[in-house]
C-alpha cells in the first residue's frame, strides 16, 4: 500500500528555519515524483514544486522559488520542504503528494500545520 | 505559466439538484485536466482524472468534460456527502502542475 506519511505539526516564530518531512512507504520512491503544496487558512490548493528522488531534479513554482527549498534522501525514502527564515505569512497547511505517470496526485500526506507566530 | 480559472468560486444548490463547475486554462492543455475534491480537513482526493475519466470508487454521478481550454465538472444528483470545495488542476507541461481557486459546494 503506498503510503505519504508527514512530519507532525510545528510553531515557530519569525526568522526560524524550518525543514519538514514526507516518508514515502509502498512503492519505488526513486522512481516517482514528489510534490509540495501549500494550502493557506481558509484558502486554494498552491503547487509549489516536487523532486524527483532519482537523481534530485527539482522545479519549483515561480512564486515559491527562492522562497523554500525542496530534497529528498533516497536512502530513508524521504522528501522535505525546507525555509531559512519563516514569515507569518509563511503559517499554512503544507502537503506532499505523489503524481502518477501521467501526472494525477493518487496519493497524498496526511499534511503538517505550520505556524508562524512571535 | 499556465492559469486556471474557475468559476463559479462558491455555490448552493439543494439535495438532488445538478451541480456544474467550470474551468479554464490561459493555454490550450489538451486533456490534461483533474478534479479533486476536499473536505474539510483532509487532503484532497482524485476524482476526475484526463478531463473526463472517473477514478476507480468514486461515484458515477461525477463526471468531467472538455478539452483544450475549457472544462466541465458536473455533479448529476448532490448529495449531502458532496459537501466540499472542488479544484481543477493541470499538468500540460510536466513536472509543472497549476491549481485552480476551487469551487466551494454547500447545500442550500
Amino acid at each position: 500500500e503506498v503510503q505519504l506519511v508527514q512530519s507532525g505539526a510545528e510553531v515557530k516564530k519569525p526568522g526560524e528555519s524550518l525543514k519538514i518531512s514526507c516518508k514515502g512507504s509502498g512503492y519505488s520512491f526513486t522512481s516517482y515524483w514528489i510534490g509540495w503544496v501549500r494550502q493557506m487558512p481558509g484558502k486554494g490548493l498552491e503547487w509549489m514544486g516536487i523532486i524527483y528522488p532519482g537523481d534530485s531534479d527539482t522545479r519549483y513554482s515561480p512564486s515559491f522559488q527562492g522562497q523554500v527549498t525542496i530534497s529528498a534522501d533516497k536512502s530513508i525514502s524521504t522528501a522535505y520542504l525546507q525555509w531559512s527564515s519563516l514569515k507569518a505569512s509563511d503559517t499554512a497547511m503544507y502537503y506532499c503528494a505523489r503524481p502518477s505517470v501521467a501526472g494525477t496526485f493518487d496519493y497524498w500526506g496526511q499534511g503538517t500545520l505550520v505556524t508562524v507566530s512571535s | 505559466d499556465i492559469q486556471m480559472t474557475q468559476s463559479p468560486s462558491s455555490l448552493s444548490a439543494s439535495v438532488g439538484d445538478r451541480v456544474t463547475i467550470t474551468c479554464q486554462a490561459s493555454q490550450d492543455i489538451s486533456n490534461y485536466l483533474n478534479w479533486y475534491q476536499q473536505k474539510p480537513g483532509k487532503a484532497p482526493k482524485l476524482l476526475i482524472y484526463d478531463a473526463s475519466n472517473l477514478e476507480t470508487g468514486v461515484p458515477s454521478r461525477f463526471s468531467g468534460s472538455g478539452s483544450g481550454t475549457d472544462f466541465t465538472f458536473t455533479i448529476s444528483s448532490l448529495q449531502p456527502e458532496d459537501i466540499a470545495t472542488y479544484y481543477c488542476q493541470q499538468y500540460d507541461n510536466l513536472p509543472r502542475f497549476t491549481f485552480g481557486p476551487g469551487t466551494k459546494v454547500d447545500i442550500k
